[in-house]
């Protein structure tokens, strides 16, 4: 599976858009792109994927660059729940269906 | 609706006893999975099935065993628990597919003493 580069943290204030940056330079035409998130103490919560389109859904957008290299979460209007560590996981179909999980991103939304 | 739950949410025990973590989803999904979380080391997969009678070995897994009897249950068994084996474990299914989704249950908080 292609390696992901995340930011450890960013913050966002409260209502704003919040745009959690991924990369994966090395990734391959078969692997899609995953957002996972880990709000404290729960297990974690599938948000979104996608293949090369860009993607929505009622939790956030995902935008995945022509050149597929990088994608970006958003999260259009963050609020205090928002607060989580994001994973980015690009995952191979022949690998397998475990997911491989980095450090993520904290994000911390404020008031 | 369809859930995955786990049980016990806590437990301690001793150093050398065996232990049982459960594991029960009820979306009829093939795969189910068993990770692990300790600070410093994020997730890491202990042991997975791709259904009935299927187990497979994740990054992890001394110390550790799976049975798959039916669809709905994963238990997960620490033979004889030890401190190492501390920590907070997260439970998973998802189902067959091309871009198959995990769905993860509320975790497990170990401590062995």
């Amino acid at each position: 599976d292609a390696k992901t580069t995340q930011p450890p943290s960013m913050d966002c204030a409260e209502g704003r858009a919040a745009n959690l940056p991924c990369n994966h330079s090395t990734i391959s035409g078969n692997e899609y792109v995953y957002w996972y998130r880990q709000i404290h103490s729960q297990g974690p919560q599938y948000i979104i994927h996608g293949l090369k389109n860009n993607e929505t859904n009622e939790m956030a957008s995902l935008i995945i660059t022509e050149d597929r290299k990088s994608s970006t979460l958003i999260l259009p209007h963050a609020t205090l729940r928002d607060t989580a560590v994001y994973y980015c996981i690009v995952r191979a179909l022949i690998s397998g269906y475990a997911l491989n999980f980095g450090k993520g991103t904290s994000l911390l939304v404020t008031p | 609706d369809a859930e995955i739950t786990q049980s016990p949410r806590h437990k301690i025990t001793e150093t050398g006893r065996q232990v049982t973590l459960a594991c029960h989803q009820t979306w009829n999904h093939n795969n189910m999975f068993w990770y692990r979380q300790d600070l410093g080391h994020g997730l890491r997969l202990i042991h997975y099935s791709y259904g009935v009678q299927d187990t497979n070995k994740g990054e992890v897994s001394d110390g550790y065993s799976v049975s798959r009897s039916n669809t709905e249950d994963l238990p997960l068994t620490l033979e004889s628990a030890a401190s190492s084996q501390t920590s907070v474990y997260f439970c998973a299914s998802s189902d067959s597919g091309l871009a198959n989704t995990q769905y993860f249950g509320p975790g497990t908080r170990l401590t062995v003493l």
